[in-house]
């Protein structure tokens, strides 16, 4: 079993569309969790970037950690075509020395 | 955050020859990491450069195929060598802050072998 599940999709959605992508992870030590959105053919660009448990929001963007269930959730409101990229989670139980990543979640965005 | 520039964005290369990839930082930063991302996977990290001495590698990967230096705190290099078509993938450098828990990164070094 992987340390982080992360589903791989594709996942398609039309434009406006509210967008969750989500992982489970089993190492109850992760504090740190953070997610990155990477274009085609760029590096991986941080997206969010919370600890511990709670909501954290950024314009469009809401991330959500619930440790008690292992669980976090990015959500995109008003999804846009330009969101179409491949989302990554990724943990770190206490410092940057120490990142576990997801294996990505491709999404388009259909106008 | 950081800005992060690679060396080549991407190359051609023949089996058996070696290349070397370098990270360019805007600023000094604590740490820098090197990852590969294969075809349609996540980042698996290589190894952590460290400054002024030899580079910690991850399980899986050694020094003699993936040498690194990091002279200083906004420089490194990683080498590809003797390569084969398996080593075809995106290098990715990053980096971290001390005071920070998260990584970021370049834009990466599309590679193929032929």
């Amino acid at each position: 079993q992987k340390e982080v599940e992360q589903d791989p999709g594709p996942l398609s959605v039309p434009e406006g569309a509210i967008v969750s992508l989500n992982c489970t992870y089993s190492n109850s030590a992760f504090q740190y969790f953070m997610w990155y959105r990477q274009y085609s053919r760029k590096g991986p660009e941080l997206l969010m970037y919370t600890y511990s448990s709670g909501n954290k929001e950024d314009g469009r963007f809401t991330a959500q950690v619930d440790k008690s269930s292992k669980y976090i959730s990015l959500f995109i409101r008003d999804s846009q075509p330009s969101d179409s990229a491949t989302y990554l989670c990724a943990m770190s139980p206490t410092s940057a020395r120490q990142l576990t990543f997801g294996s990505g979640t491709q999404l388009t965005v259909l106008p | 955050s950081a800005v992060i520039s690679q060396k080549p964005s991407r190359d051609i290369c023949q089996r058996g020859t070696s290349l070397t990839i370098q990270c360019q930082v805007d600023s000094q930063v604590t740490m820098m990491f090197w990852y590969r991302q294969q075809p349609g996977q996540s980042l698996t990290l290589i190894a952590t450069a460290n400054q002024g001495s030899e580079a910690t590698y991850e399980s899986g990967f050694v020094i003699d195929k993936f040498p690194i230096s990091r002279p200083n705190l906004t420089f490194s290099t990683l080498t590809v060598s003797n390569m084969s078509p398996e080593d075809s993938s995106i290098y990715l450098c990053s980096v971290g802050f001390s005071s920070q828990e998260t990584q970021y990164f370049g834009p990466g070094t599309r590679l193929l072998v032929l």
